[in-house]
């Protein structure tokens, strides 16, 4: 079966420092990857996704993720965090075929110190 | 603009009360699901529709029904059956078939006393 592992529950940085939540997968086969962002009280608006091609994707807000097949990771990073960008994020693995489920990691808890 | 919307934002309801929590995407997606999202364990999937007229149980189905009788629409009841409906609805919608982003709803957070 397949899961996802967000190791960090809570993450706490400085404003304008660098930034990277960890994630990783078990899954029999390379599957799709993605990160959302979720703020209190709020849906979850979608950073980036990997499908295939190269491993290193850019999404929206700055962020980029790396996706090492050896390490079964899809790390999120972000050079220069900013403080609005405090929020809850979640890591989610799907099938390459036919079935459209996601599973969606625990979370990591962003804090931004001023 | 094109979304989903869920409502309301906050319900409250007693114990042994069914309770429905709707769900509307204008995005033409075929595939929409219902996740549950407590504290500390993410999203946990409840029921999912890949078409009109068919659903599938997720994960933690046990206490919900679904229904999805139109495209747009795929409204979720808590039953008096759920020991522990306290929690956050989030409602999604993808295109059906291979693995695609899916996009959310606002959510709504229902309370039951």
């Amino acid at each position: 079966a397949q899961s996802v592992t967000q190791p960090d529950i809570h993450i706490t940085v400085s404003e304008g420092a660098s930034l990277e939540l960890r994630c990783n997968y078990s899954y029999g086969a390379t599957p799709y990857l993605f990160w959302y962002v979720q703020s209190p009280g709020q849906g979850l608006q979608l950073l980036l996704k990997y499908f295939s091609g190269d491993t290193l994707v850019q999404g929206i807000k700055g962020f980029e993720a790396k996706f090492k097949r050896s390490q079964s990771s899809f790390n999120l990073r972000k050079p220069s965090v900013h403080w609005s960008d405090a929020a809850e994020y979640f890591c989610a693995v799907g099938p390459m075929e036919y079935g459209n489920k996601l599973v969606f990691g625990a979370g990591t808890i962003l804090r931004v110190k001023s | 603009d094109g979304g989903i919307t869920q409502s309301p934002k906050y319900l409250f309801r007693k114990e042994g009360q069914n309770v429905t929590l709707s769900c509307e995407q204008n995005l033409n997606h075929d595939a929409m699901y219902w996740y549950r999202q407590d504290p500390g364990q993410g999203l946990r999937l409840i029921y999912y529709s890949q078409i009109v007229n068919d659903f599938q149980k997720g994960d933690i189905a046990e206490g919900y029904s679904v229904s999805r009788e139109k495209k747009e629409s795929f409204p979720l009841t808590v039953t008096s059956a759920q020991k522990n409906p306290t929690a956050f609805y989030l409602c999604a919608s993808s295109i059906a078939g291979q693995t695609y982003e899916q996009y959310f709803g606002p959510g709504t957070r229902l309370t039951v006393t």
